[in-house]
């Protein structure tokens, strides 16, 4: 099975800071990683998919690069509506998909 | 706007099957482009998928390892709805439950979600 390991966890940051979190795979998976925001008490959200594409919808603050192992993900200036849990998730051998731990923003 | 609404029992006993379903709005779940999806989540195993099902032109569906030979997923085309069962729980199924859906050639990605549902499992 593939491994996704989050850093870091968990993190605080400031309003209007530049957020990066880091997903790694413990194998190769090309560009075949999406990110989810989730808030206490909801489902996941899809934000960035395909390591680098921005879901309809999405504010323009959040990004998403890498490929192979390394996978990064930004916020550019952190919102307080920003406050949540981000998760990676991997598809590389479907039907098997698998999320990385998460990693939780929070203020400072 | 597609929207997935779950319902079924918050509590289950021990040994007994766990059901849930998914009831489907602004999309079909005969629909050739997407399939339909269960997860959970519990602090213990993180967010996890279970399994999905799906049409092209026949029904198919497929498990997550974890959960074989205990799950099935299935769709109700009349209510336009999909389901799941999960034989012999055990407090380790305790959880909060997700449908979702994906799209066929957005990979897998999953863009809309259910509410969630928190299934205890005690006597």
């Amino acid at each position: 099975d593939i491994q996704l390991t989050q850093s870091p966890s968990p993190l605080s940051a400031s309003v209007g800071d530049r957020v990066t979190i880091t997903c790694q795979a413990s194998q190769d998976i090309s560009y075949l990683l999406n990110w989810y925001q989730q808030k206490p008490g909801k489902a996941p959200r899809l934000l960035i998919y395909d390591a680098s594409h921005l879901e309809t919808g999405v504010p323009s603050r959040f990004s998403g690069s890498g490929s192979g192992t390394h996978f990064t993900f930004t916020i550019s200036s952190l919102q307080p509506e920003d406050i949540a849990t981000y998760y990676c998730q991997q598809y590389n051998n479907l039907p098997t998909i698998t999320f990385g731990p998460g990693t939780k923003v929070d203020f400072k | 706007q597609v929207q997935l609404q779950q319902s079924g029992p918050g509590l289950v006993k021990p040994s007994q099957t766990l059901t849930l379903t998914c009831a489907i709005s602004g999309d079909s779940v005969s629909s050739t482009s997407a399939a339909w999806n269960w997860f959970r989540q519990s602090p213990s195993r993180g967010l996890e998928w279970l399994g999905r099902t799906y049409y092209r032109s026949k029904w198919s569906d497929n498990y997550a390892l974890s959960v074989r030979g205990r799950i099935n997923i299935k769709a109700d085309t009349s209510k336009n709805q999909f389901s799941l069962q999960l034989t012999s729980v055990t407090p380790e199924d305790t959880a909060v439950y997700y449908c979702a859906r994906n799209i066929a050639s957005a990979g897998a990605s999953f863009d809309y979600w259910g509410q969630g549902t928190q299934v205890t499992v005690s006597s």
